[in-house]
């Protein structure tokens, strides 16, 4: 089956740095992706909306310029959360819809827990 | 834009007995997809069922049923024969056909099943 592949799983990052996650598909094309966050004990919460050789859609409230997102080919797209701050400590997860058009649902990646000391 | 919600913060069931989970929705589209996944503690997202919302024929896989009620705007998960492996929290989502077809999800339900 199609398989999204998200690395890495986990990274400890310094406030004021940035943090770089990716996101593949492994099996095939990804022309949207989309990036979620989930704090402890909630449920997902969309971020933006990744198209492929276009800029992102974010959602209400989520800062552009802080959470950049790439989607340069049809298989990777990248998140960078720049000037981390302890408050963007959280679990991010990514998902990919392919090319084709058979209603199959999302797939997801491992996600990526981030912490910012 | 769509809601979905979850009313069952926590469930809990025997093990081998029957649960069910509920799940309400409500959207503006017509043509849309509902979806039921499973994040056990590995937190990876894993989809248990879906139902197309235009198919009245309620969706199966093995142990897990739904129970779709197009005009309530529900759409219920039941899971027969519970077994250890199935505690997890269970998110509810609805996708749109149109548009970006993001996933919306419900704040979910935790299952834990009692030995």
């Amino acid at each position: 089956g199609a398989v999204v592949s998200q690395h890495p799983s986990w990274v400890i990052c310094k406030s004021g740095t940035s943090v770089k996650i990716e996101c593949r598909s492994l099996d095939f094309q990804a022309t949207t992706m989309f990036w979620y966050r989930q704090f402890p004990k909630q449920s997902l919460m969309l971020m933006a909306t990744s198209n492929e050789g276009s800029k992102a859609t974010y959602e209400q409230g989520v800062e552009k310029d802080k959470f950049l997102i790439n989607h340069a080919s049809l298989t990777l797209s990248t998140l960078t959360v720049t000037s981390a701050h302890p408050e963007d400590s959280s679990f991010y997860i990514c998902s990919a819809h392919g090319t084709w058009r058979d209603n199959s649902p999302l797939h997801f990646g491992n996600g990526t827990r981030l912490t910012v000391t | 834009a769509q809601t979905v919600t979850q009313s069952q913060p926590e469930m809990s069931v025997q093990e081998a007995e029957t649960v069910t989970l509920s799940c309400t929705y409500d959207t503006s589209e017509s043509d849309y997809y509902l979806f039921w996944y499973k994040q056990p503690p590995s937190r990876q997202m894993i989809l248990v069922i879906r139902q197309e919302a235009y198919k009245q024929q309620n969706a199966t896989e093995n142990r897990f049923s739904v129970n779709f009620q197009k005009a309530a705007k529900s759409f219920s998960l039941k899971i027969s024969d519970s077994q250890l492996g199935d505690a997890a929290m269970y998110f509810c989502a609805c996708k749109s056909n149109f548009g970006n077809e993001k996933l919306t999800f419900g704040t979910g339900t935790r299952l834990t099943i009692i030995p």
